[in-house]
């Protein structure tokens, strides 16, 4: 399978906890976008990275959020001090440069639960 | 302000022809992106409009008019597993983020 994969696909962690979430996009995507979506609701953009450079964090994401990506391949979002309110599923997508980078394809993405 | 308006539900028969429509309000505007997306699937890229005018890829079809801020798409020959919730998405900025709509909820009956 050369699509987008994430891991783990749920997570269940309680109040106040920290959590790693994975992404490996396809592998000649230079793009990489992580996005939240909650039921009801459309992905909310998180955070851009252009290779290994992260080129836009939204400003509603606070100081909790990290991402990084190593050598311009996978990577990982990590989520501090997890409140019930970072519940959603958190979704990987990548893309080309130029011309078709607006074709974003996506993983599976992680559901996460904070009790 | 950066919104995206769509309606939340349609149904629709199978057969028939459905279109969701789409305006939007931002500052700033590359193109408009059309998403599908299964119940607990990820989203698949359908369709998108750089351009005033009609793209057509099979059964659906999407059309833009920037000057009215507004496009949909059409998705002709409805078939039971095109229920599903569409998402319009705008790519804003170079680095071709997606700003997402709240999704319309597409049911097709037999």
């Amino acid at each position: 399978d050369t699509g987008v994969s994430q891991d783990p696909r749920h997570k269940i962690t309680k109040r106040g906890q920290n959590v790693t979430f994975r992404c490996d996009p396809i592998s000649e995507h230079n793009r990489l976008y992580w996005y939240r979506q909650t039921l009801g609701q459309g992905p909310e953009f998180l955070t851009y990275f252009q290779n290994e450079a992260q080129l836009e964090k939204s400003r509603l994401l606070s100081d909790r959020f990290s991402a990084e990506r190593p050598k311009g391949s996978f990577s990982t979002l990590e989520i501090q001090r997890t409140e019930q309110g970072d519940s959603a599923m958190y979704l990987c997508a990548s893309s080309v440069g130029g011309d078709r980078s607006y074709e974003q394809y996506f993983g599976p993405g992680t559901r996460l639960t904070v009790t | 302000g950066q919104s995206l308006e769509q309606p939340s539900e349609v149904t629709a028969v199978e057969g028939a022809i459905v279109q969701i429509n789409c305006t939007y309000q931002t500052s700033g505007f590359y193109g408009l992106s059309w998403y599908q997306q299964h119940d607990g699937g990820a989203p698949t890229f359908l369709s998108y409009n750089a351009l005033d005018g009609l793209e057509e890829t099979g059964r659906f079809s999407s059309f833009l008019s920037r000057s009215d801020s507004y496009g949909y798409l059409l998705l002709q020959e409805l078939q039971m597993k095109d229920s599903a919730s569409y998402f319009c998405a705008y790519n804003a900025g170079n680095n071709r983020k997606l700003i997402w709509g709240l999704g319309t909820s597409l049911a097709v009956n037999p």
